[in-house]
């Protein structure tokens, strides 16, 4: 059955270090989002992807990247980890409906 | 950008009532709004979703009604379960090549025995 799949699911890195969260879906969607969830916040979009070869910015990407090499994947770079990067980290793909559907999530602590 | 409010930020009902949860959304061009259900722990999942051309759409115990006029949508969960009980998070978007969702802050929904 086609699915969205994050790994690691759980992470704890230290303060300054380089993380990549993964992201694989086998749905061939071209439209791909990371967000991250914090309680008081809800979900907020960090990067977007078209397709491949195209990402784009959302609403707090500061200290974050991604990259889009194929259809597939769209990993999720922290540059330099900091302690306001904790969070739980959810991936999404959308259908040409415009339904987003969601990973499993990753949970990061940046200690 | 589109900005989304939700209310109310918790929610305790009995078993068998119904539950209202209530959106505004800022951009009038938006023209899609989805409800996700969130599990503790789990993923976000969509449950319904409704589009501008349509005031109303329902399935089984959910409904979801939609004002343009006044830029707000509405969920409405009948004869509430336990298994209910769950954050919801309403969304907004202007449907295009991007379809960049909106998120409001969620509302947390208890459904007490």
């Amino acid at each position: 059955d086609a699915e969205i799949t994050q790994s690691p699911r759980h992470k704890i890195t230290e303060t300054g270090r380089q993380v990549t969260l993964a992201c694989h879906q086998t749905w061939n969607h071209n439209n791909m989002f990371w967000y991250r969830q914090d309680l008081g916040h809800g979900l907020r979009l960090i990067h977007y992807s078209y397709g491949v070869q195209d990402t784009n910015k959302g609403e707090v990407s500061d200290g974050y990247s991604v990259s889009r090499s194929n259809t597939e994947d769209l990993p999720l770079t922290l540059e330099s980890a900091a302690s306001s990067q904790t969070s739980v980290y959810f991936c999404a793909s959308m259908k040409s409906s415009y339904e987003q559907y969601f990973g499993p999530g990753t949970r990061l602590t940046v200690t | 950008g589109e900005n989304v409010e939700q209310h109310p930020s918790t929610l305790s009902v009995q078993e068998g009532d119904s539950a209202v949860i209530k959106c505004t959304y800022s951009d009038s061009a938006s023209n899609y709004f989805p409800w996700y259900k969130q599990e503790l722990g789990k993923r976000p999942q969509l449950i319904i979703d409704i589009r501008s051309n349509v005031g109303e759409k329902k399935d089984q115990r959910i409904a979801v009604t939609l004002n343009k006029t006044a830029k707000h949508f509405s969920l409405h969960i009948t004869e509430t379960q336990p298994e209910d009980s769950a954050v919801y998070f309403c969304a907004a978007t202007l449907t295009g090549t991007a379809s960049k969702l909106t998120f409001g802050t969620g509302t947390r929904l208890q459904v007490t025995l």
